[in-house]
């Protein structure tokens, strides 16, 4: 396992477009984070996945914002109609809701400009 | 959330120790305490994370006051790959709560050759 994979690792848009994001996390994890960080911030937390089921949003995800994890194993977020102030590192994690380690692992995120 | 203060930055010189601390006064009983780092470029990389007692592993030492309200993170020799941001997060655990990371700004480590 080479661990949390997250496609592309950047991303350039025009304002107003659609972009989707990858990433496939460990095979044994069952859950799934999405984040994103800005220049010079802690990440920021957006959403969950336990399985294939989404337990939590944060008030950062708009309207504009979704994320799926079908049949629980790799998820996508996609940002309809982006604006400038989605520009940042979308990050993704992968944990275990039990076991010998309450670790996340974290991929090395899908940087975003929009222009 | 529970929240954490940490100093924004800090530094330490190569083969040295470092303590980097943290304090969280609003610490829960059922509130585990985390430790990550994030290197230039990289996402957060899991460090150590404990709940009372002090813990070690390959990475570093925690040590954890006796009232949970601060702690410190032990690197016992510095190398200039640790220089990163470090983060001090407690995660709930308690039912009901949401178990998700929140993360603040961290400390700044930089290490000196």
């Amino acid at each position: 396992d080479t661990g949390v994979s997250q496609n592309p690792r950047h991303k350039i848009t025009k304002r107003g477009q659609n972009v989707t994001f990858r990433c496939d996390p460990i095979s044994e994890h069952n859950r799934l984070y999405w984040y994103r960080q800005t220049l010079g911030q802690g990440p920021e937390f957006l959403t969950y996945f336990q399985n294939e089921a989404q337990l939590e949003k944060s008030r950062l995800l708009s309207d504009r914002f979704s994320a799926e994890r079908p049949k629980g194993s790799f998820s996508t977020l996609e940002i309809q109609r982006t604006e400038q102030g989605d520009s940042a590192m979308y990050l993704c994690a992968s944990s275990y809701t039990r076991g010998l380690t309450y670790g996340y692992t974290f991929g090395s995120g899908t940087r975003l400009t929009v222009v | 959330d529970a929240k954490t203060t940490q100093p924004n930055s800090m530094e330490s010189n190569e083969e040295e120790p470092v303590h980097l601390p943290c304090n969280h006064s609003t610490i829960s009983g059922t509130d585990y305490i985390h430790w990550y780092r994030q290197l230039p470029s990289q996402g957060p990389e899991y460090v150590i994370h404990g709940l009372t007692s002090n813990v070690n592993n390959r990475m570093a030492s925690l040590a954890i006051a006796e009232d949970r309200k601060s702690s410190t993170l032990i690197l016992h020799r510095a190398t200039l790959r640790d220089a990163a941001v470090y983060y001090c997060i407690l995660r709930q655990t308690a039912q009901g709560g949401s178990e998700k990371l929140v993360f603040g700004k961290g400390t700044k480590l930089t290490v000196n050759p």
